[in-house]
């Protein structure tokens, strides 16, 4: 069985500061890895996705994500936080189809 | 940018009560998911529904639910007698295929079980 574990509920940074979010996996098989954002009052909306191409993946509103197989991670970054970045941030994984296990999510906070 | 419209964005419903959550997925996609996310937990797999059938469910899936797709633009989560333990927020989501396109989600139903 698939699982993930998120590290930090909440974290908070300083405008302009790197963003780092912490995932780590668990899968028998290859997995597909996500991170999916969610703003207030909205659904989920997918920001990266890894499907066993580069390995450094790119994302949408300047995240990226790095997967390493050897320490099972796929921590999410951003070089400079904005204070359109605070939202609530889930890793999921998936073997097979969209059957996705998600995370316990990150709220991420950003300081003026 | 086409999108995942789920109706209500809040239901209230009494303890017994059926009710019915409505989804209308993007038009071109071909697999329809239901996600519930209960008050400070995670996000759990419900079902996944494709050419007119369950293709997967969960063990939270159980009798009480039933999903359909009685038009070609509708996609539904019924609960039949909803107990307390149903409270939560319920996101629709489809995908244009299985396992390469990514899911989209709707802004989700809260559901308040009394």
């Amino acid at each position: 069985a698939q699982s993930v574990t998120q590290l930090g509920s909440h974290v908070s940074v300083s405008e302009g500061a790197l963003v780092l979010l912490r995932c780590n996996y668990s899968s028998s098989v290859p997995p597909y890895l996500f991170w999916y954002v969610q703003y207030p009052n909205q659904g989920l909306q997918l920001l990266l996705k890894y499907t066993s191409a580069a390995t450094l993946v790119k994302g949408i509103n300047g995240f990226e994500a790095e997967f390493k197989k050897s320490e099972t991670s796929f921590h999410l970054t951003k070089p400079s936080a904005h204070m359109s970045d605070a939202a609530e941030y889930f890793c999921a994984v998936s073997v097979y189809g969209n059957k996705l296990v998600f995370g316990a999510g990150t709220i991420l906070r950003v300081k003026s | 940018e086409p999108e995942v419209t789920q109706t209500p964005s809040h239901q209230v419903t009494q303890m017994g009560q059926e009710v019915i959550l409505r989804c209308v997925p993007i038009s071109n996609h071909l697999y329809f998911y239901w996600y519930r996310q209960i008050l400070g937990q995670k996000v759990e797999f419900l079902v996944s529904f494709y050419n007119n059938e369950i293709s997967e469910k969960s063990e939270i899936f159980d009798d009480q639910f039933s999903v359909e797709r009685p038009d070609g633009s509708n996609f539904t989560l019924k609960i039949r007698s909803t107990k307390l333990e149903d409270s939560a927020m319920y996101f629709c989501a489809s995908s244009e295929d299985s396992q390469n396109s990514p899911l989209h989600f709707g802004n989700g139903t809260r559901l308040t079980v009394t």
